[in-house]
């Protein structure tokens, strides 16, 4: 099992539609955790962080986590063409490596 | 601030040669990392350091070293280039093993 886990997609969904992007992993221990969006081409950007069980909004995204079913995920209202990009999870697990864990990312592609 | 900047952009290698992969921030941050992404995949942890003169391994170093002389600098150096090296090469930094923040990445093809 890979210590964290995304779903590769392609996701498809249709402009102004609720995109729903999951992550899970291994480390019932992990404490942080970290989305992050990319652009073809281009470098990670930190998008959205949550260390506590629930829902943390900011603007149209959502992250959710479950520490209890070791999931996360991120939801994002009202997609827009240009949210299309690959989204990138990331867990600080509790193995003793001081660095966050990614996974393999989501592609989401928005469809005007 | 610039952040998190990386030298060169791009680069091609022969087999066999070596060369050194510059990164710098100037955010103060005590923590670094070397990350490679191969086309379509996630990043994979080469090294990190959690301060100056301070490193340790992630999950691929082999065929990479580094050092940390300062806070601000977290050079990659490859040594005897070889084809499985080529990638997208990605430096972060972070306070504690937190946010972290990218550079913009050096895209290195060895032939």
């Amino acid at each position: 099992q890979k210590e964290v886990e995304q779903n590769s997609g392609p996701l498809s969904v249709p402009e102004g539609a609720i995109a729903s992007l999951n992550c899970t992993y291994s480390d019932r221990g992990s404490q942080s955790f970290f989305w992050y969006r990319q652009y073809s081409g281009k470098s990670p950007e930190l998008i959205m962080s949550i260390y506590s069980n629930g829902d943390k909004e900011d603007g149209r995204f959502t992250a959710q986590l479950n520490k209890a079913s070791q999931y996360v995920s991120l939801l994002i209202r009202d997609s827009q063409p240009s949210d299309s990009a690959t989204y990138l999870c990331a867990v600080k697990l509790n193995t003793g490596r001081r660095a966050l864990t990614f996974g393999s990312g989501t592609r989401l592609q928005v469809q005007p | 601030n610039a952040g998190v900047t990386q030298t060169p952009k791009f680069r091609i290698l022969k087999i066999g040669q070596s060369m050194t992969l510059q990164c710098t921030q100037d955010m103060n941050h005590n923590y670094m990392y070397w990350y490679r992404q191969d086309p379509g995949m996630g990043l994979k942890l080469i090294y990190y350091s959690v301060g100056a003169g301070i490193t340790d391994k992630g999950e691929v170093p082999n065929g990479y070293n580094v050092s940390r002389s300062t806070t601000e600098d977290f050079p990659l150096r490859l040594e005897l280039a070889a084809p499985s090296q080529t990638s997208v090469y990605f430096c972060a930094s972070s306070y504690a093993a937190a946010e972290q923040f990218f550079g913009p990445g050096t895209r290195l093809t060895v032939l």
